[in-house]
């Protein structure tokens, strides 16, 4: 079936460091590509979308290019801040079930000052 | 808008007993997701709802589990009875049908089941 691979947490950087969260996915078809962010206490927020095979979905600084070839969709951001501090999930819709959103297990990120 | 509703935010029985879940989506929104958040399973999708009628329910665990969505704005998650098994963050989520795919998320009910 359809799913998402991220990789494991935690991840830890200093400020101004550059961030890469691995993502990989098994579909049929082509899925919508997501990056949602949960920060502490909270529900989760879309944070950037991709819709098609290199499609670059952006946002706040972060960049995702939806890449059929390597059925990858790595989220990445030059310079990361304190307040990026978050869990960050990977996730696809897939094309057969529109409706539905498939989660990978989440990444935590801890930026230091 | 206020977003995404859900109470009680923090929920701590003991086994066996009923809990109800509920949640208001954002007004006019159209599809109502409910999910469950835990350190082994990640998130994964309960059941959702297209115009209050149940469309995918494949997600829920057992028979223990019920959902439902009276009006377009207010629906409930019940566990009776419940197992400490079902110790997790429960979120509610909901979209529109023209970008249904853009869910806005609650900010969860963490049940405790002793």
């Amino acid at each position: 079936g359809d799913s998402v691979t991220q990789m494991e947490g935690p991840v830890t950087l200093s400020e101004e460091a550059f961030l890469t969260i691995n993502c990989t996915y098994t579909a049929t078809g082509y899925p919508s590509l997501f990056w949602y962010v949960q920060y502490p206490g909270e529900g989760l927020q879309l944070l950037l979308k991709a819709t098609k095979a290199d499609d670059k979905g952006s946002n706040k600084g972060f960049e995702a290019t939806y890449r059929k070839e390597t059925t990858s969709f790595h989220l990445e951001k030059g310079s990361v801040q304190v307040s990026d501090s978050a869990v960050y999930f990977c996730a696809l819709s897939p094309y057969s079930s529109a409706s539905k959103i498939i989660f990978g297990s989440g990444t935590r990120l801890s930026i230091r000052p | 808008d206020a977003g995404v509703i859900q109470s009680p935010r923090h929920e701590v029985t003991e086994m066996g007993q009923e809990v109800t879940l509920r949640c208001k989506p954002i007004s006019g929104h159209d599809y109502l997701f409910w999910y469950r958040q835990t350190m082994m399973r990640g998130l994964e999708l309960l059941i959702y709802f297209n115009n209050n009628v149940p469309i995918d329910d494949s997600g829920m665990p057992e028979d223990r589990f019920s959902a439902k969505m009276p009006n377009a704005s207010f629906s409930t998650l019940k566990i009776q009875p419940s197992e400490p098994r079902d110790s997790a963050v429960y979120f509610c989520a909901s979209s529109q049908l023209r970008d249904f795919l853009l869910q806005f998320f609650g900010p969860g009910t963490r049940l405790t089941v002793l």
